[in-house]
Parts: C-alpha cells; structure tokens; sequence
C-alpha cells in the first residue's frame, strides 16, 4: 500500500469545520483513499472514501485533489465529540487488500 | 448496516491460562477478517487476516502457535491467546471485509481489552 503522510496533531473550535490534510504522492491509479477515525478506547469507524472524486456523506467530505497526490477530509461542523485520531489510508480494491495503519492525526476540539 | 460485534468487550485473566476472543458480523457476511492489536498511545498494529474456511494468514513477527485463528463461518472468527502472559495485555480490535458490498472497506469491531495477571 502506498504511504501517506499525516500532520501528528491539530485542533479545532467546536462548531467550525475541521479540515485534515493528508498526501499520498506516490498513489497508484487503482488505489482507494479511505478515512477512518478512532475515538479513544473504541474500534476505528469508516468515515468516507474516494477514488478521484469528490465525494460527500452525513459524516464528512472528501476533497482528492486532480492528480490525487492528495486529500482533505472535512468536518463542516466538528462537535467535541469529533475529537478521535484520523487515519487516512491508500488501498487497493482486491481480495488480498489489508489496512496497515499510520499514526494518523490526533484531532481535538475545543469547546 | 455493517456492524461487526465483539466478545468479550474485556477480560481480565490468569498468567498461563488461554482466552478466546470472539468477532462477528452481524449484518454481513464475511469471507475475510482481520485482527488487530494496539498498545497503549500506539496505532493499531495488524497481527493476522483470517480467511473463511482456509488457514489464517500472519504478519512478519506474530505467532501463530500462540494466537490461533479460526473462521468457521461466514460471519465469525475467533482470535485465541494461549498461554497469556502480562506482555499479551492489549486491545485486541477485529474488522470484517463485506463479501456482497465489492468494496475493499473494512469495518470494525469495538475491540477487547485483555489484562494478563
């Protein structure tokens, strides 16, 4: 799978939008960008993924950039408890495909 | 849709004793599942991915005479720590690829907390 590259924290004002950035340069053109999160002590959630467009949910947005060397996930209204840590994740559609995770981003938001 | 249960959500156990971890989708069915372990402050860490009917598959490090899989069905696969020590005390997390959904998304479960004695 191909690596991304994470900021290791940052934080947000409840009510504002969240947007976390993630690169993934080397992106193969079959590959997926898939965002999860964990709130603590708790499994990872699926939030959102895209392949090239830009795609919406009742959790998030996600913007992939045209040569899709990149992404942002956005919370357009983060509440507290939005604060978890983001994984943004490259991955294959395939049946031999496995999620390696990063360090993802510590997102915290402040009353 | 898609929810993926555990069990037990924690366990606290004997050194030398084993204990089996149960993951189960509830709404799907699942030809592959995945499990995971995750120390305190550190990211997940893919221990094994266990196909339905078929030997479980391990990552680079992990034993697997100590951490024995099963998938007998469709939708449950059973994660077994023998002979647990305190350096075995985690948070175990399963997830489960939908066989129907043509998908590569993995959805998890809400994990186990093993404390050895």
């Amino acid at each position: 799978d191909a690596k991304t590259t994470q900021p290791t924290s940052m934080d947000c004002a409840e009510g504002r939008a969240a947007n976390l950035p993630c690169n993934h340069s080397t992106i193969s053109g079959n590959e997926y960008v898939y965002w999860y999160r964990q709130i603590h002590s708790q499994g990872p959630q699926y939030i959102i993924h895209g392949l090239k467009n830009n795609e919406t949910n009742e959790m998030a947005s996600l913007i992939i950039t045209e040569d899709r060397k990149s992404s942002t996930l956005i919370l357009p209204h983060a509440t507290l408890r939005d604060t978890a840590v983001y994984y943004c994740i490259v991955l294959q559609y395939s049946s031999a495909s496995k999620i390696i995770f990063g360090s993802g981003t510590r997102l915290s938001i402040r009353p | 849709g898609a929810v993926v249960s555990q069990h037990p959500s924690r366990v606290i156990c004997k050194s030398g004793t084993s204990v089996k971890i149960e993951c189960r989708s509830l709404d799907f069915q699942a030809t592959t599942m995945f499990w995971y372990r995750q120390f305190p402050k550190k990211s997940l860490m893919l221990m094994a991915t266990s196909n339905e009917g078929s030997k479980a598959t391990y990552e680079q490090g992990v034993e697997k005479d100590k951490f024995l899989i099963n998938h007998a069905s469709l939708t449950l696969s059973t994660l077994t720590v023998t002979s647990a020590h305190p350096e075995d005390s985690s948070f175990y997390i399963c997830s489960a690829r939908d066989r129907d959904r043509g998908t590569a998304t993995q959805y998890f479960g809400p994990g186990t907390r093993l404390t050895v004695l």
